[in-house]
């Protein structure tokens, strides 16, 4: 079934410690994006990629990185965790930067 | 005062009943409007999607934009304990890059059999 995969689906992380979040499609859509979910702040984008090789900041990039090698794959990394990270993480892709985004469901990451 | 605001909720119904869910936005460059579903610890999912002005049906669900207004609606017919589940209302502008999606909050919706 074609969709978008997140690994891991959760995780318990120790302040300070690396993190990598992964994101694989298969749609071969060319845009793809990270937004994290909190209560009462909605959806935020972190960081996006409009095409393999190029990404950009979104809302709340702090603390985050992201790369974009290839067009099925766009991991997000946190260099650092730090406790105001905690939160529920959501990959998407859409075919281009005006069609409607697809999501996966989300890596919930804790870090203590 | 955020670009897009909607009601959290919680919005309670009982079966079969017509649900009004609304968002009301302050950027008029706004082209393009979404409505997503969210179950409990998954994923958003699309809906409905529009451009522009204007009316879609799509089953049970409408969808109205009203650009004049700042405002849009998601209509549910003959609710079913299944439509329990968080909306989310989306929009974007019309990008040659990048269309990064401004979302509302959600609307908590329970419908009750």
């Amino acid at each position: 079934i074609a969709g978008i995969t997140q690994a891991p689906t959760s995780q318990i992380l120790a302040a300070g410690r690396r993190m990598t979040l992964r994101c694989t499609q298969d749609m071969r859509h060319n845009a793809m994006y990270w937004y994290r979910q909190d209560l009462g702040l909605g959806l935020r984008l972190i960081h996006y990629s409009n095409t393999a090789g190029t990404t950009g900041k979104g809302e709340v990039p702090d603390g985050y990185s992201v790369s974009r090698a290839n067009t099925d794959d766009f991991p997000l990394t946190l260099a650092s965790a730090v406790p105001s990270q905690t939160s529920v993480y959501f990959c998407a892709s859409s075919a281009d930067g005006n069609q409607p985004q697809h999501f996966g469901d989300g890596t919930r990451l804790s870090i203590l | 005062q955020k670009e897009v605001e909607q009601d959290p909720g919680p919005l309670s119904v009982p079966e079969g009943a017509i649900v009004s869910l609304n968002c009301t936005y302050s950027n008029s460059a706004f082209q393009y409007f979404m409505w997503y579903r969210q179950y409990s610890r998954k994923g958003p999912e699309l809906l409905m999607y529009t451009y522009s002005s204007g009316n879609k049906e799509d089953g049970r669900f409408t969808a109205q934009v009203d650009k004049s207004s700042k405002y849009i609606s998601l209509f549910i017919r003959d609710s079913q304990p299944s439509d329990s589940a968080t909306y989310l209302c989306a929009m974007s502008l019309f990008y040659n890059q990048g269309g990064k999606l401004i979302f509302g909050q959600g609307t908590e919706l329970s419908v009750k059999p």
